[in-house]
């Protein structure tokens, strides 16, 4: 069936860095953009960055500009997640998931299909 | 950017009915908002969309008719009739909000449903 699977996440000092990782199956993943959305323990959900279909714009939650990269490779219908200068914060269960948006990450329709999560956990 | 406010917790009596809110911050009423609900360990499922003139295309995969949405003003509203045990979940509510060449995706707090 249509899924994502993320994958990278573990236990990572303050300061280190740590790339996630989102394999997509049984979709033309060069089809849609893909977004990055954590939960930290107990709270609620939070927009990480988004990237289009072709890769051409990426956009970040402010948390995490400067540190964070987004990416993708659509011949191996792969998102990916670069992490940089990690903290204590930026502990949370990272989701991948998938909009069709008729204009690059603008007139999207819902976040219909979501990964299982990988948990980043930051300490020292 | 827009702030999207839902009160941390709601309770609701099995075969109830219990509305959920989500209100926007002042200046964004036209503003379309999307439903998610989170079952416990589970990822986010799509529920709806719903703007002020109610709900925007379809339903998510399996969502039950006893679901239903309504949007006015700043409001954005969640609705289950009979409320079943598999109801009690988090729900979500969010929107896209572009500005010249940013963009960004904002969450609400969540609301904890649950089911007495």
């Amino acid at each position: 069936q249509v899924q994502l699977v993320e994958s990278g996440g573990g236990v990572v000092q303050p300061g280190r860095s740590l790339r996630l990782s989102c394999a997509a199956s049984r979709f033309t993943f060069s089809s849609y953009a893909m977004y990055w959305v954590r939960q930290a323990p107990g709270k609620g959900l939070e927009w990480v960055a988004v990237i289009s279909y072709d890769g051409t714009n990426k956009y970040y939650a402010d948390s995490v500009k400067g540190r964070f990269t987004i990416s993708r490779d659509n011949s191996k219908s792969t998102l990916y997640l670069q992490m940089n200068s990690l903290r204590a914060e930026d502990t949370a269960l990272y989701y991948c998931a998938r909009r069709y948006c008729r204009d690059l990450v603008t007139a999207c329709d819902a976040f219909d299909i979501w990964g299982q999560g990988t948990r980043v956990t930051v300490s020292s | 950017q827009p702030v999207l406010t839902q009160p941390p917790s709601v309770s609701a009596s099995l075969g109830a009915s219990v509305t959920l809110t989500c209100t926007l911050s002042s200046g964004y009423s036209n503003y379309k908002v999307d439903w998610y609900q989170q079952r416990p360990g589970k990822g986010p499922r799509f529920v709806m969309r719903v703007g002020t003139g109610g709900i925007v295309g379809s339903k998510g995969d399996g969502i039950p008719d006893r679901f239903s949405v309504l949007g006015s003003g700043l409001n954005r509203y969640l609705t289950i009739k009979n409320i079943q045990e598999e109801d009690e979940s988090d729900y979500h509510c969010g929107a896209d909000h572009g500005s010249g060449s940013n963009f960004v995706w904002v969450f609400g707090g969540g609301t904890k449903l649950t089911v007495l």
